[in-house]
């Protein structure tokens, strides 16, 4: 079983609906990141939360310590979201762990 | 403050080749980690460099190398190609302290293809 876990892999969304990427770990962190990668690679941090919820603009990710979960919520979703979701948790030492992505598509 | 830049962008090798690649920190960071990612999965951790000394390695062989230089940029050196190196290399910085965790900026990352 992976450290990091995440639903679903693949999403598709109409414009302007809800989305929902979810995040599980196993393993004790000192914060939980929330990434972007568009194709071509290049990897944007979105959150880094040790507790409670962050919003910025259109997203919202929150996290609870006790159940090892985190989620990240899309408001009114929109095509220039479309892109790769990644969770990573990080503890002392500065290590990443990674989960496998989640692929979002927002149809227009 | 300059971002995290990486070179080169894409580069193409052939099996038993020798690699390579280059990550200039965000300013003032001491710490670099590198991550290897193939395609469709998450990046996985390589290696990390602290004060120009290895901190921490991954599930890799020892033909994945690294240096980190005094004004902490860093390197990432890969011997013996073999086809499955193939992948995007992310190279992240951050400002570390021992009792604490913090924030890691990411390259826009290294595309190897092995022929």
């Amino acid at each position: 079983k992976n450290e990091v876990e995440q639903s679903p892999q693949n999403l598709t969304a109409q414009e302007g609906e809800f989305i929902t990427i979810n995040c599980s770990y196993s393993v004790g962190i000192s914060a939980l990141h929330w990434l972007q990668q568009h194709p071509g690679g290049g990897i944007v941090s979105l959150f880094m939360l040790s507790s409670g919820k962050k919003k910025h603009g259109r997203l919202i990710a929150t996290i609870n310590i006790q159940e090892k979960h985190s989620s990240l919520h899309i408001t009114a979703s929109h095509p220039r979201d479309s892109a790769v979701y990644i969770c990573a948790v990080g503890a002392a030492g500065n290590k990443l762990t990674f989960g496998g992505g989640t692929r979002v598509l927002v149809k227009p | 403050e300059t971002g995290v830049t990486q070179s080169p962008t894409h580069l193409i090798k052939t099996r038993g080749q020798q690699v390579t690649l280059r990550c200039s920190s965000q300013s003032g960071h001491n710490t670099v980690s590198w991550y290897q990612q193939a395609l469709g999965q998450g990046p996985q951790f390589i290696f990390q460099y602290y004060r120009e000394e290895e901190n921490g390695r991954g599930n890799f062989p020892p033909r994945f190398s690294g240096l980190q230089f005094p004004n902490y940029s860093s390197e990432l050196n890969v011997n013996a190609l073999e086809l499955d190196d193939s992948s995007l290399y992310l190279c992240a910085s951050s400002l570390a302290w021992v009792s604490s965790y913090n924030e890691q900026f990411f390259g826009p990352g290294t595309r190897l293809t092995v022929l």
